[in-house]
Protein backbone atom coordinates (compact mmCIF):
# COMPACT_ATOMS: atom_id res chain seq x y z
CA UNK A 1 0.00 0.00 0.00
CA UNK A 2 0.98 3.61 0.24
CA UNK A 3 3.54 5.10 2.45
CA UNK A 4 5.11 8.04 3.54
CA UNK A 5 7.69 8.86 4.83
CA UNK A 6 8.27 11.85 6.89
CA UNK A 7 11.71 13.34 8.35
CA UNK A 8 13.23 13.80 10.50
CA UNK A 9 11.69 11.66 13.41
CA UNK A 10 11.85 14.45 15.95
CA UNK A 11 13.67 17.52 16.21
CA UNK A 12 14.88 19.58 19.06
CA UNK A 13 15.24 23.30 18.44
CA UNK A 14 15.54 26.57 20.65
CA UNK A 15 12.94 29.60 20.68
CA UNK A 16 13.39 31.64 17.73
CA UNK A 17 14.89 29.01 15.35
CA UNK A 18 13.44 28.12 11.89
CA UNK A 19 12.21 24.51 11.30
CA UNK A 20 12.04 22.46 8.19
CA UNK A 21 10.22 19.09 8.08
CA UNK A 22 9.23 16.49 4.76
CA UNK A 23 7.27 14.25 4.01
CA UNK A 24 8.18 11.54 0.83
CA UNK A 25 5.89 9.45 -0.97
CA UNK A 26 6.69 6.27 -3.89
CA UNK A 27 3.02 7.15 -5.08
CA UNK A 28 1.49 10.71 -6.58
CA UNK A 29 -1.21 12.53 -3.98
CA UNK A 30 -3.73 14.58 -5.40
CA UNK A 31 -3.52 17.00 -2.19
CA UNK A 32 -1.38 17.25 0.62
CA UNK A 33 -2.48 18.34 4.34
CA UNK A 34 -0.44 19.13 7.56
CA UNK A 35 -1.89 18.66 10.98
CA UNK A 36 -0.71 19.05 14.34
CA UNK A 37 -1.11 16.61 17.66
CA UNK A 38 -1.27 17.46 20.50
CA UNK A 39 -1.02 15.29 23.30
CA UNK A 40 -4.02 12.82 24.23
CA UNK A 41 -5.68 15.09 21.65
CA UNK A 42 -6.81 14.53 17.79
CA UNK A 43 -5.37 16.13 15.07
CA UNK A 44 -5.80 19.94 13.94
CA UNK A 45 -5.43 20.86 10.48
CA UNK A 46 -2.92 23.67 9.37
CA UNK A 47 -2.18 23.61 5.97
CA UNK A 48 -3.95 22.32 2.78
CA UNK A 49 -2.15 21.81 -0.58
CA UNK A 50 -4.12 21.53 -3.78
CA UNK A 51 -1.92 21.96 -6.64
CA UNK A 52 1.42 20.61 -7.55
CA UNK A 53 4.10 23.46 -6.97
CA UNK A 54 1.74 25.44 -4.70
CA UNK A 55 2.69 27.59 -1.69
CA UNK A 56 0.68 28.43 1.08
CA UNK A 57 1.44 30.76 4.19
CA UNK A 58 -0.88 30.13 7.28
CA UNK A 59 1.16 32.96 9.88
CA UNK A 60 4.59 31.38 10.65
CA UNK A 61 3.99 28.33 8.76
CA UNK A 62 4.60 27.81 5.25
CA UNK A 63 3.94 24.37 2.74
CA UNK A 64 4.67 23.21 -0.39
CA UNK A 65 3.05 20.83 -2.98
CA UNK A 66 6.10 19.06 -4.28
CA UNK A 67 6.03 19.64 -8.46
CA UNK A 68 6.33 15.65 -8.53
CA UNK A 69 3.05 15.68 -6.49
CA UNK A 70 5.19 13.03 -4.35
CA UNK A 71 6.34 15.43 -1.52
CA UNK A 72 5.97 17.98 0.68
CA UNK A 73 7.79 20.35 3.07
CA UNK A 74 6.42 22.32 5.96
CA UNK A 75 8.42 25.47 7.30
CA UNK A 76 7.60 27.03 10.70
CA UNK A 77 9.20 30.39 11.00
CA UNK A 78 11.10 32.30 14.51
CA UNK A 79 9.25 28.76 16.51
CA UNK A 80 7.77 29.81 20.08
CA UNK A 81 7.33 27.06 22.97
CA UNK A 82 3.35 26.52 22.01
CA UNK A 83 5.25 25.19 18.16
CA UNK A 84 5.81 22.09 20.23
CA UNK A 85 3.65 18.83 18.84
CA UNK A 86 3.52 16.18 16.71
CA UNK A 87 3.36 17.88 12.83
CA UNK A 88 1.82 14.89 10.78
CA UNK A 89 1.89 15.19 6.62
CA UNK A 90 -1.32 13.17 4.92
CA UNK A 91 -1.75 12.74 1.47
CA UNK A 92 -4.88 11.75 -0.47
CA UNK A 93 -4.77 10.46 -3.86
CA UNK A 94 -7.82 10.84 -5.44
CA UNK A 95 -11.02 8.95 -6.14
CA UNK A 96 -14.41 9.51 -4.51
CA UNK A 97 -13.38 8.22 -0.92
CA UNK A 98 -10.95 11.20 0.02
CA UNK A 99 -9.15 9.13 2.72
CA UNK A 100 -6.16 10.18 4.47
CA UNK A 101 -2.53 8.39 3.95
CA UNK A 102 -1.03 9.93 7.09
CA UNK A 103 3.11 9.58 7.72
CA UNK A 104 4.57 9.16 10.84
CA UNK A 105 5.00 12.40 12.60
CA UNK A 106 7.71 14.96 13.40
CA UNK A 107 8.28 15.47 16.84
CA UNK A 108 9.11 18.95 17.68
CA UNK A 109 10.55 20.37 20.64
CA UNK A 110 11.06 23.84 21.52
CA UNK A 111 13.65 24.80 24.27
CA UNK A 112 12.41 27.92 25.64
CA UNK B 1 -18.01 25.45 18.57
CA UNK B 2 -19.68 22.84 16.55
CA UNK B 3 -16.28 21.05 15.36
CA UNK B 4 -16.17 17.31 15.40
CA UNK B 5 -17.32 15.85 18.94
CA UNK B 6 -16.58 11.96 20.14
CA UNK B 7 -17.41 10.08 23.40
CA UNK B 8 -16.36 9.14 25.52
CA UNK B 9 -12.36 10.18 26.27
CA UNK B 10 -10.94 7.70 27.17
CA UNK B 11 -12.45 4.29 28.34
CA UNK B 12 -10.76 1.56 29.96
CA UNK B 13 -12.34 -2.29 29.47
CA UNK B 14 -11.13 -5.72 30.30
CA UNK B 15 -10.58 -7.92 27.92
CA UNK B 16 -13.50 -9.52 25.74
CA UNK B 17 -15.82 -6.99 26.89
CA UNK B 18 -17.63 -5.07 24.10
CA UNK B 19 -16.83 -0.97 23.88
CA UNK B 20 -19.44 1.54 21.75
CA UNK B 21 -17.94 4.58 21.31
CA UNK B 22 -20.22 8.17 19.24
CA UNK B 23 -19.07 10.64 16.80
CA UNK B 24 -20.95 14.05 16.26
CA UNK B 25 -19.43 14.97 12.50
CA UNK B 26 -19.36 19.26 11.98
CA UNK B 27 -23.24 18.91 11.13
CA UNK B 28 -22.80 20.44 7.58
CA UNK B 29 -20.51 17.27 6.63
CA UNK B 30 -22.17 14.69 5.29
CA UNK B 31 -18.48 12.36 4.98
CA UNK B 32 -17.62 10.79 8.34
CA UNK B 33 -14.58 8.86 8.73
CA UNK B 34 -13.08 6.67 11.37
CA UNK B 35 -9.25 6.52 11.93
CA UNK B 36 -7.25 4.31 14.41
CA UNK B 37 -3.75 5.88 15.77
CA UNK B 38 -1.37 3.67 17.89
CA UNK B 39 1.78 5.18 19.78
CA UNK B 40 4.45 6.23 17.43
CA UNK B 41 2.57 6.26 14.31
CA UNK B 42 -0.01 8.52 12.38
CA UNK B 43 -3.77 7.76 11.98
CA UNK B 44 -4.90 4.92 10.00
CA UNK B 45 -7.90 4.76 8.09
CA UNK B 46 -10.38 2.42 9.19
CA UNK B 47 -14.02 3.10 7.25
CA UNK B 48 -15.69 5.93 6.08
CA UNK B 49 -19.67 7.20 5.52
CA UNK B 50 -21.03 8.74 2.70
CA UNK B 51 -24.29 10.19 4.25
CA UNK B 52 -25.59 6.67 6.26
CA UNK B 53 -24.14 4.51 3.38
CA UNK B 54 -21.19 3.05 4.72
CA UNK B 55 -18.94 3.11 1.51
CA UNK B 56 -15.46 1.65 2.14
CA UNK B 57 -14.04 -0.79 4.88
CA UNK B 58 -10.32 -1.53 5.58
CA UNK B 59 -8.77 -4.61 5.90
CA UNK B 60 -7.96 -3.43 9.41
CA UNK B 61 -11.75 -3.68 10.06
CA UNK B 62 -11.92 -7.04 11.71
CA UNK B 63 -15.33 -8.71 12.18
CA UNK B 64 -15.14 -7.79 15.85
CA UNK B 65 -15.42 -4.14 14.60
CA UNK B 66 -18.75 -2.68 12.94
CA UNK B 67 -19.77 0.74 12.32
CA UNK B 68 -23.09 2.82 11.60
CA UNK B 69 -24.18 6.18 11.03
CA UNK B 70 -28.13 5.18 10.97
CA UNK B 71 -29.35 8.53 10.30
CA UNK B 72 -26.63 10.52 8.24
CA UNK B 73 -25.75 12.36 11.51
CA UNK B 74 -23.86 10.72 14.59
CA UNK B 75 -21.57 7.88 14.16
CA UNK B 76 -21.00 4.46 16.25
CA UNK B 77 -17.71 2.29 16.42
CA UNK B 78 -18.22 -0.70 17.96
CA UNK B 79 -15.69 -3.34 18.83
CA UNK B 80 -16.80 -6.85 20.34
CA UNK B 81 -14.77 -9.03 22.41
CA UNK B 82 -11.62 -6.38 22.64
CA UNK B 83 -8.51 -7.46 22.66
CA UNK B 84 -5.12 -6.11 24.10
CA UNK B 85 -4.16 -5.07 20.53
CA UNK B 86 -7.46 -2.72 20.21
CA UNK B 87 -6.07 -0.70 22.37
CA UNK B 88 -5.28 2.76 20.65
CA UNK B 89 -6.97 6.70 20.13
CA UNK B 90 -10.28 5.99 17.85
CA UNK B 91 -10.71 9.09 15.90
CA UNK B 92 -13.24 10.43 13.91
CA UNK B 93 -13.23 12.88 11.08
CA UNK B 94 -15.50 14.97 8.90
CA UNK B 95 -15.45 16.21 5.69
CA UNK B 96 -18.10 18.16 2.97
CA UNK B 97 -18.80 16.57 0.18
CA UNK B 98 -16.23 16.81 -2.62
CA UNK B 99 -14.21 17.91 0.63
CA UNK B 100 -10.57 16.88 1.16
CA UNK B 101 -10.29 18.89 3.99
CA UNK B 102 -10.57 16.74 7.17
CA UNK B 103 -11.06 17.84 10.61
CA UNK B 104 -10.75 15.34 13.75
CA UNK B 105 -12.05 14.87 16.76
CA UNK B 106 -10.49 14.85 20.25
CA UNK B 107 -10.67 10.85 19.78
CA UNK B 108 -11.21 8.03 22.14
CA UNK B 109 -8.52 6.57 23.89
CA UNK B 110 -9.61 3.36 24.88
CA UNK B 111 -7.24 0.51 27.03
CA UNK B 112 -7.89 -3.01 27.01
CA UNK B 113 -6.77 -4.36 30.51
Amino acid sequence: GQQLNQSPQSMFIQEGEDVSMNCTSSSIFNTWLWYKQDPGEGPVLLIALYKAGELTSNGRLTAQFGITRKDSFLNISASIPSDVGIYFCAGQSGGSNYKLTFGKGTLLTVNP
Amino acid sequence: DTGVSQDPRHKITKRGQNVTFRCDPISEHNRLYWYRQTLGQGPEFLTYFQNEAQLEKSRLLSDRFSAERPKGSFSTLEIQRTEQGDSAMYLCASTRQGGTEAFFGQGTRLTVV
